[in-house]
């Protein structure tokens, strides 16, 4: 699976749009981008995934780069359960049938 | 939907005791999953299930650790004896092959 970089911390205003960046210069045609989250003394959950074409659903929008070497998800408007460690992952499957590889990730903070 | 659901929640016992830790996967997910996550490791894998037979194993840290699925609903987790290190958050996740994984919200084990 290809190595991704994320900022470590962020901050972001209740109600203004966050978005958080990752770069994945190495990744290969057939890699998928996720993303994931964890909140505090929660398990991770899954948010989004896309191979190219940018993607949205009721929790984010992910945009990826034409060459696929970085991506930014989008939180349209921030509140403060939003506050988590977001992940970005890159892997070959669609499916999950192998180990998920989580790095440092980036710790978001929704300020009121 | 119910999601992957853990139990206990929170378990503290002495060095040496044996633990079991419980896991139920959303229905029809055909891949079970238990991670380990420490601040020290981040999250790791320990092993995996594909329809209740286990995949890989490798992450098991030594024969001290054990786990079962003996049908689709159902798998637990044992380490006997305990040990101080491994105190940690474990964490159980399920899918499908064409699926995200999904995970529940952990149990947060303490050894004296």
């Amino acid at each position: 699976d290809a190595k991704t970089t994320q900022p470590t911390s962020m901050d972001c205003a209740e109600g203004r749009a966050a978005n958080l960046p990752c770069n994945h210069s190495t990744i290969s045609g057939n890699e998928y981008v996720y993303w994931y989250r964890q909140i505090h003394s929660q398990g991770p959950q899954y948010i989004i995934h896309g191979l190219k074409n940018n993607e949205t659903n009721e929790m984010a929008s992910l945009i990826i780069t034409e060459d696929r070497k970085s991506s930014t998800l989008i939180l349209p408007h921030a509140t403060l359960r939003d506050t988590a460690v977001y992940y970005c992952i890159v892997r070959v499957d669609p499916g999950s049938a192998r180990q998920l590889t989580f790095g440092s990730g980036t710790q978001l903070t929704v300020l009121p | 939907d119910a999601g992957v659901i853990q139990s206990p929640r929170h378990e503290v016992t002495e060095m040496g005791q044996e633990v079991t830790l419980r896991c139920k996967p959303i229905s029809g997910h055909d891949y079970l999953f238990w991670y380990r996550q420490t601040m020290m490791r981040g999250l790791e894998l320990l092993i995996y299930f594909n329809n209740n037979v286990p995949i890989d194993d490798s992450g098991m840290p030594e024969d001290r650790f054990s786990a079962k699925m003996p049908n689709a609903s159902f798998s637990t987790l044992k380490i006997q004896p305990s040990e101080p290190r491994d105190s940690a958050v474990y964490f159980c996740a399920s899918c499908t092959s064409n699926q995200p994984q999904h995970f529940g919200d952990g149990t947060r084990l303490s050894i004296l």
